[in-house]
């Protein structure tokens, strides 16, 4: 079974522009989550998507924002990049009945 | 507020030394206390599950025990191959979010 998937692996974005990062769940999963991990503040939970809703979200400025397809494939977009937004962006996925959680590779975003 | 603390936050080991990685929580009703592995650029990789107090789970050289304030994951007669970050994460059981709370992790060094 194909796990989560996510693209591109790494960006290199300049201050001021937006960016778009796609994840795909593993199949059967309807549930995403989006999380960014930095050195400093470790993983930190950005917002998490059911049946193309989003379900909750964490406390992060409005210029992250994010949406669910109806085919469960998530998108999570950032828009006026600042040097802070550098980090590493995990998505995970889970059946709605089954708590565990399970993460992609990342997306390693660097904003020059 | 959910808050997970993990010590210390860095362990170096000789192969076959056993030790034990430390996670304290608070959490307003916990549904679970999951561990996670990190492999440096990579995602986490899910190891355990523990829903209660008592509660123990084994996977080779790995177990996980959970009480009412903390969780242990004990390392037996580690190898160089388990030289990771290991993360430690509550899920709390208010309805309709499966949000993870992460400590900063254990990076486990185990030398040969």
């Amino acid at each position: 079974k194909a796990g989560v998937t996510q693209t591109p692996r790494y960006l290199i974005k300049t201050r001021g522009q937006q960016v778009t990062l796609s994840c795909s769940p593993i199949s059967g999963h309807r549930s995403v989550s989006w999380y960014q991990q930095t050195p400093g503040q470790g993983l930190q939970f950005l917002f998490e998507y059911f049946s193309e809703t989003q379900r909750n979200k964490g406390n992060f400025p409005g210029r992250f924002s994010g949406r669910q397809f109806s085919n469960s494939r998530s998108e999570m977009n950032v828009s006026t990049l600042e040097l802070g937004d550098s980090a590493l962006y995990l998505c995970a996925s889970n059946r709605d009945v089954e708590e565990t959680q399970y993460f992609g590779p990342g997306t390693r975003l660097l904003v020059l | 507020e959910d808050q997970v603390t993990q010590s210390p936050e860095a362990l170096r080991l000789q192969e076959g030394e056993s030790s034990s990685l430390n996670c304290s929580y608070t959490v307003s009703g916990l549904r679970g206390l999951f561990w996670y592995r990190q492999d440096p650029g990579k995602g986490p990789e899910f190891l355990f599950t523990l829903y209660s107090a008592g509660e123990e789970k084994e996977k080779e050289r790995l177990k996980a025990t959970l009480t009412k304030k903390e969780s242990f994951l004990h390392i037996t007669a580690p190898k160089p191959e388990d030289s990771a970050t290991y993360l430690c994460a509550v899920q709390h059981s208010g309805a309709g979010s499966y949000q993870l709370t992460f400590g900063k992790g254990t990076k486990l060094s185990v030398i040969p």
